[in-house]
C-alpha cells in the first residue's frame, strides 16, 4: 500500500525567502507523485506531477519539486516566495497505473511574512 | 466544459438525519472518486467508480455511507442517520488517464 508523509505541518518563511515543503513516500512500485495546493474554502489545485522521465518536474506559480527515487522523496521547492503562496499544500502518490486513487499526506500550512 | 461540479456547496443538517450529495465529473472522465476532508488534514480517500461500476468500497467508513453512479456520469454520495462526526469537506475528483480534477467540495456540518 502507498503512503505520503509531509515533514512538518507548518512552515513560516519570509517574503522573497526559498519555499521547501518536504514530502517522503512509501510505494511498492513506482509511483505517480503530484503535489496540490489548497486556498481557504477551494477545492484542490494541481501544482504539479511526476509520472516518468525527468525527475526534476516544473509546475504553476514558479514551483518545482524533484523525485529522488533512493530517498523516497519528492520535495517541493519555490526559489523566492510571494505573500500569495500562503496555502495548505498536499502531497499525494499513486500507482504507476492510470486511474487509481491518489493517497495524500496530512498537508503543510506556508505561511508568508513580509 | 467547466470542470467537476458538486452539489450543494453548503449543507447544515441536524443529527440522525439522512444527506446526499451530488458530484457532476468532467464529461470525459470514465473514473470518479470521492474523498473526506476534516480540519487540518490531507484528503482520505473514500471510493472510487470506473464508469457505473464501484471499484472499491472498503475504505467507506461506515455502513452509513453509499455512493452510487448509476449510468456513468453523475455520482451520488448518501450518509444515513448523520453523526457530529460527519461535519467535515467531501470531495468529488475525476480522472482520465493520469490526470484527476477536483471539485470546490460540499461542506456538511452536522448540529
Amino acid at each position: 500500500a502507498q503512503s505520503v508523509t509531509q515533514l512538518g505541518s507548518h512552515v513560516s518563511v519570509s517574503e522573497g525567502a526559498l519555499v521547501l515543503l518536504r514530502c517522503n513516500y512509501s510505494s511498492s512500485v513506482p509511483p505517480y507523485l503530484f503535489w496540490y495546493v489548497q486556498y481557504p474554502n477551494q477545492g484542490l489545485q494541481l501544482l504539479l506531477k511526476y509520472t516518468t522521465g525527468a525527475t526534476l518536474v516544473k509546475g504553476i506559480n514558479g514551483f518545482e519539486a524533484e523525485f529522488k527515487k533512493s530517498e523516497t522523496s519528492f520535495h517541493l521547492t519555490k526559489p523566492s516566495a510571494h505573500m500569495s503562496d500562503a496555502a495548505e499544500y498536499f502531497c499525494a502518490v499513486t500507482l504507476n497505473q492510470a486511474g487509481t486513487a491518489l493517497i495524500f499526506g496530512k498537508g503543510t500550512t506556508l505561511s508568508v511574512s513580509s | 466544459d467547466t470542470g467537476v461540479s458538486q452539489d450543494p456547496r453548503h449543507k447544515i443538517t441536524k443529527r440522525g438525519q439522512n444527506v446526499t450529495f451530488r458530484c457532476d465529473p468532467i464529461s470525459e472522465h470514465n473514473r470518479l472518486y470521492w474523498y473526506r476532508q476534516t480540519l487540518g488534514q490531507g484528503p482520505e480517500f473514500l471510493t472510487y467508480f470506473q464508469n457505473e461500476a464501484q471499484l472499491e468500497k472498503s475504505r467507506l467508513l461506515s455502513d452509513r455511507f453509499s455512493a452510487e453512479r448509476p449510468k456513468g456520469s453523475f455520482s451520488t454520495l448518501e450518509i444515513q442517520r448523520t453523526e457530529q462526526g460527519d461535519s467535515a469537506m467531501y470531495l468529488c475528483a475525476s480522472s482520465f488517464r493520469d490526470g484527476y480534477t477536483f471539485g470546490s467540495g460540499t461542506r456538511l456540518t452536522v448540529v
